[in-house]
């Protein structure tokens, strides 16, 4: 596997599921981002990683909660989620946080809340 | 607070064109600028990075230009192909994260 993973694909999950989202770097990057693509909103960034540590946090609800066990996987809990959560949820990652290092994409996670 | 805006929305030209995608942004402090590819329902793939110190980048077919006084990117794509056919983002890097504008939807017909 060549740069970033992110499983599953797609996901349909209703409003009381608790499912979660995995993402895998293969880069060797310190830095890791979760963002969400609703339809027709720019790209809006959830949270930081940086070295395992949670570095930003884009007032983002409680139903949703990352996990970073180490630099290269993240992880996306999610409970209790409502119809406006359904969205592509991006993984990212990059050499460091701060400066001007290229973020590298996954391919996203397709979510549906019923 | 940082604000990326992207001209037009949606474009359609007809294979063979040379066309160019517009980017916006309003606060000139930033570390970079990237243009990004999106097919349906897919995945960011990065397509050029202009550092903040830098006038253009190229690749292949593809030119972007930066003018952070003016705060604008442009990209130029040369000799459209129906394979171009995508959605095109740009995003600024402030210290802290990368700010996006909300795309422009090509669509290149034989």
């Amino acid at each position: 596997e060549t740069g970033v993973t992110q499983t599953p694909r797609h996901l349909v999950m209703g409003m009381t599921n608790k499912k979660s989202l995995k993402c895998e770097q293969h880069l060797g990057h310190n830095a890791m981002y979760w963002y969400k693509q609703s339809a027709k909103k720019p790209l809006e960034l959830m949270f930081v990683y940086s070295l395992e540590e949670r570095v930003e946090n884009n007032s983002v609800p409680s139903r949703f909660s990352p996990e970073c066990p180490n630099s290269s996987h993240l992880f996306l809990h999610l409970h209790t989620l409502q119809p406006e959560d359904s969205a592509l949820y991006l993984c990212a990652s990059s050499q460091v946080w701060r400066g001007g290092y290229e973020q590298y994409f996954g391919p996203g996670t397709r979510l549906t809340v019923t | 607070k940082q604000e990326v805006t992207q001209i037009p929305a949606a474009l359609s030209v007809p294979e063979g064109e040379n066309l160019v995608l517009n980017c916006s942004f309003t606060d000139s402090a930033i570390y970079n600028l990237q243009w990004f590819r999106q097919d349906p329902g897919k995945g960011l793939t990065s397509l050029l990075l202009i550092q903040s110190s830098q006038r253009e980048q190229t690749s292949g077919r593809l030119n972007a230009s930066l003018d952070k006084s003016s705060g604008r990117s442009t990209l130029y794509i040369a000799a459209s192909q129906p394979g171009d056919s995508a959605t095109y983002l740009c995003a600024v890097r402030d210290t802290d994260k990368l700010i996006f504008g909300t795309g422009t939807r090509l669509q290149v017909f034989p």
